[in-house]
């Protein structure tokens, strides 16, 4: 099945430290959302966009639905080490919109 | 609590068994998916519903079946047909196109 460029695939940061990550696709997608996954548990929605150019913030997260519709990025501003986890974009394309397309996921490290 | 449950976190069986792993939701969500995810990997769609008694086939849905009898149920059977079984299950739940939300997960190791 279809996946969406996510990059980078990991990143290891101090605490305190922004961390910026992005996911791009060739087609365009009609909703971006980004979600995070700790070890061995279900994945958890942080932040839903719906419309192109839209900038939504949750707390120390940031996050856009690209002009263009192909892209979405995700930013944390000053980490803390329960950060740490594997980040999920996820699109929903306008020619199926029963199903979600996933990233293959930004895994996080935050060193004290 | 509103939300996603599955059921068990652990699930362990012989190959050439079927194994039937649950999903309940009491969010009164229409629509519900199945979806598996292997070590250092993304997640890859098995089957999902969009309303009781219909449901369709995801990208690898060869060696699952499903139901949807309920509004709140949508049980995954792994059939002894699925060559490569051992894997996290997530069952996830959605009201709109969009955001869905995922349970806990059923860790299934086949051996």
């Amino acid at each position: 099945g279809q996946q969406l460029n996510q990059s980078p695939q990991s990143m290891f940061i101090q605490e305190g430290e922004d961390v910026s990550m992005n996911c791009t696709s060739s087609s365009i997608f009609n909703t971006w959302l980004w979600y995070k996954q700790d070890p061995g548990e279900g994945p958890v929605l942080l932040i839903a966009l719906y419309k192109a150019g839209e900038l939504t913030s949750n707390g120390r997260l940031t996050a856009q639905f690209g002009i263009t519709r192909k892209d979405s990025f995700l930013n944390i501003s000053a980490s803390i080490p329960s950060d740490v986890g594997i980040y999920f974009c996820a699109g929903q394309p306008p020619y199926n919109t029963d199903k979600l397309i996933f990233g293959t996921g930004t895994r996080l490290q935050v060193f004290p | 609590d509103g939300g996603i449950t599955q059921s068990p976190k652990y699930l362990f069986r012989k190959e050439g068994q079927n194994v039937t792993l649950s999903c309940e939701q009491n969010l009164n969500h229409d629509a519900m998916y199945w979806y598996r995810q292997d070590p250092g990997q993304g997640l890859r769609l098995i089957y999902y519903s969009q309303i009781v008694n219909d449901f369709q086939k995801g990208d690898i849905a060869e060696g699952y079946s499903v139901s949807r009898e309920k509004k709140e149920s949508f049980p995954l059977t792994v059939t002894s047909a699925q060559k490569n079984p051992t894997a996290f299950y997530l069952c996830a739940s959605s009201s709109v196109p969009g955001a869905q939300y995922f349970g806990p997960g059923t860790r299934l190791t086949v051996t």
